[in-house]
């Protein structure tokens, strides 16, 4: 069975400046899928950002972007020029090409300070 | 109402009560999924319905029971459950089948048992 560990249960960033969040997996398939989704406190969780295993440029949306690893089993997500709301518990999460289940990481929690 | 809704937000019950979550998409999507999340842990999938039927059932305590009446509706039954069950309980929603379907997720019932 797939298993994702993000190994930093709690990260800080001072507000504008640049954090990443790191996650590795472990998987025999070679046709899967990435995905950060993030948690603001007492708020739906959210997709931040996907990966298709496919394809090896890395994903971006606009402040968020992945380094994408695949030999290395890694998946980790940098958030640029952060800001206040970007505080929340972030998931990484891969989801095989074969079913519809979603394996997710226990979460990293980012605070951001002003 | 958009997106995925749960109800209730919040749930306070003894051991030997009986209750049900309810989980709405007004998405259009045809996958509906329970998980778990409990603090410090990677979010546990309890179960997965595809086109109304079970595919997955993650050796989950009889004392959870699922029940998915149309692709837009998912409810989950609860009696006599134990203290350990207390937890964030999320519904998700994406489309069926292989491929990177993102999953949205309700806001949760924060679940209590006393």
């Amino acid at each position: 069975a797939q298993t994702v560990t993000q190994s930093q249960p709690e990260m800080s960033v001072q507000e504008a400046e640049t954090v990443t969040l790191s996650c590795t997996y472990d998987t025999s398939e070679s046709d899967y899928y990435l995905f950060w989704y993030k948690q603001p406190p007492s708020r739906q969780m959210i997709l931040v950002i996907r990966q298709e295993a496919y394809k090896q440029q890395n994903a971006t949306e606009n402040r968020f972007s992945v380094n994408f690893q695949k030999a290395a089993k890694s998946f980790s997500l940098k958030i640029s020029d952060s800001q206040l709301g970007d505080a929340a518990m972030y998931f990484c999460a891969y989801r095989s090409n074969n079913n519809n289940d979603m394996r997710f990481g226990a979460g990293t929690r980012l605070t951001v300070k002003p | 109402e958009t997106g995925v809704t749960q109800t209730p937000r919040h749930l306070v019950m003894g051991m030997t009560n009986k209750k049900s979550l309810k989980c709405e998409q007004h998405l259009g999507h045809n996958a509906m999924y329970w998980y778990k999340q409990s603090a410090k842990k990677p979010l546990e999938l309890m179960f997965v319905y595809n086109f109304k039927e079970q595919t997955e059932n993650n050796s989950v305590p009889s004392r959870f029971s699922p029940e998915c009446p149309n692709s837009s509706h998912l409810f989950l039954h609860l009696h006599t459950l134990q203290p350990e069950d207390s937890a964030l309980y999320l519904c998700a929603s994406s489309q069926a089948g292989v491929g990177g379907y993102e999953q949205y997720f309700g806001p949760g019932t924060r679940l209590t048992v006393t």
